[in-house]
C-alpha cells in the first residue's frame, strides 16, 4: 500500500532564504508525482507535475525533483517570500489509471516571515 | 472566472438529515472527482467519475453517493450525516482520463461540520 510522508510538517523561515521540502513515498512504481500549494479556506493549486521517466521541473522558483528507486521527491522554493506562505502537499499517482489513484501527504506548512 | 466551483462553502447541519454539495467545472474536462479531507488534513479520493465510469473508493460508506446531471457537474449527496462525516469536501475535474499527465483543477471546497 503506497504511503506518502513529507517532513517537516512545519517550517518558518526569514524571507529571501531558500528552502527545501522533502516528501517520500513507500511504493516507487508511481506514475508521476505532483506538488500542490493550498492556502486556508481554498482549494488546491497545482505546482509542478514529474512523469515517472523525468527527474526534475522547474516554474519560476520553484524546482522539483524525483528519484523514484529511493522512493524520494524535493521541492526547492528560491528566494522565499512572503506570499509562498502556504501548506504544501505532494502526491503521487500509481498505475492503473486516473488521477483517482492519487495519494497525498499531510503536507509541510510554510510560513514566510518579512 | 472560476474554473472548478463548489456551493455551499460552509455547511452546518444536524446528524441524520441529508445534504448535497454542488460543484460545476468550465473547463471542458471529462472527468470529476470528489475528495475528502479530515481533521488530520489527510486528502483522500472518495470518487472519479466520467461519462463511462463510476469509480468509487471502497472504503467510501454506501450514505455518500455523486449525481452527475452533465458533464461539467458532478454532485455530491450525502444520508443521513454522521459526526464523523464532519471535513472539507474538495471538488476536482482533469482531462479524459488517459492524459494522466494533465495537473487536477481543485474547486475551493465546502466545510461540513456535523452537531
Amino acid at each position: 500500500k503506497q504511503e506518502v510522508t513529507q517532513i517537516p510538517a512545519a517550517l518558518s523561515v526569514p524571507e529571501g532564504e531558500n528552502l527545501v521540502l522533502n516528501c517520500s513515498f513507500t511504493d516507487s512504481a508511481i506514475y508521476n508525482l505532483q506538488w500542490f500549494r493550498q492556502d486556508p479556506g481554498k482549494g488546491l493549486t497545482s505546482l509542478l507535475l514529474i512523469q515517472s521517466s523525468q527527474r526534475e521541473q522547474t516554474s519560476g522558483r520553484l524546482n522539483a525533483s524525483l528519484d523514484k528507486s529511493s522512493g524520494r521527491s524535493t521541492l526547492y522554493i528560491a528566494a522565499s517570500q512572503p506570499g509562498d506562505s502556504a501548506t504544501y502537499l505532494c502526491a503521487v499517482m500509481g498505475y492503473g489509471g486516473s488521477q483517482g489513484n492519487l495519494i497525498f501527504g499531510k503536507g509541510t506548512k510554510l510560513s514566510v516571515k518579512p | 472566472d472560476t474554473a472548478v466551483s463548489q456551493t455551499p462553502k460552509y455547511l452546518v447541519t444536524q446528524m441524520g438529515n441529508d445534504k448535497s454539495i454542488k460543484c460545476e467545472q468550465n473547463l471542458g474536462h471529462d472527468t470529476m472527482y470528489w475528495y475528502k479531507q479530515d481533521s488530520k488534513k489527510f486528502l483522500k479520493i472518495m470518487f472519479s467519475y466520467n461519462n463511462k465510469e463510476l469509480i468509487i473508493n471502497e472504503t467510501v460508506p454506501n450514505r455518500f453517493s455523486p449525481k452527475s446531471p452533465d458533464k461539467a457537474h458532478l454532485n455530491l449527496h450525502i444520508n443521513s450525516l454522521e459526526l464523523g462525516d464532519s471535513a472539507v469536501y474538495f471538488c476536482a475535474s482533469s482531462p479524459l482520463s488517459g492524459r494522466e499527465n494533465s495537473p487536477l483543477h481543485f474547486g475551493n471546497g465546502t466545510r461540513l461540520t456535523v452537531t
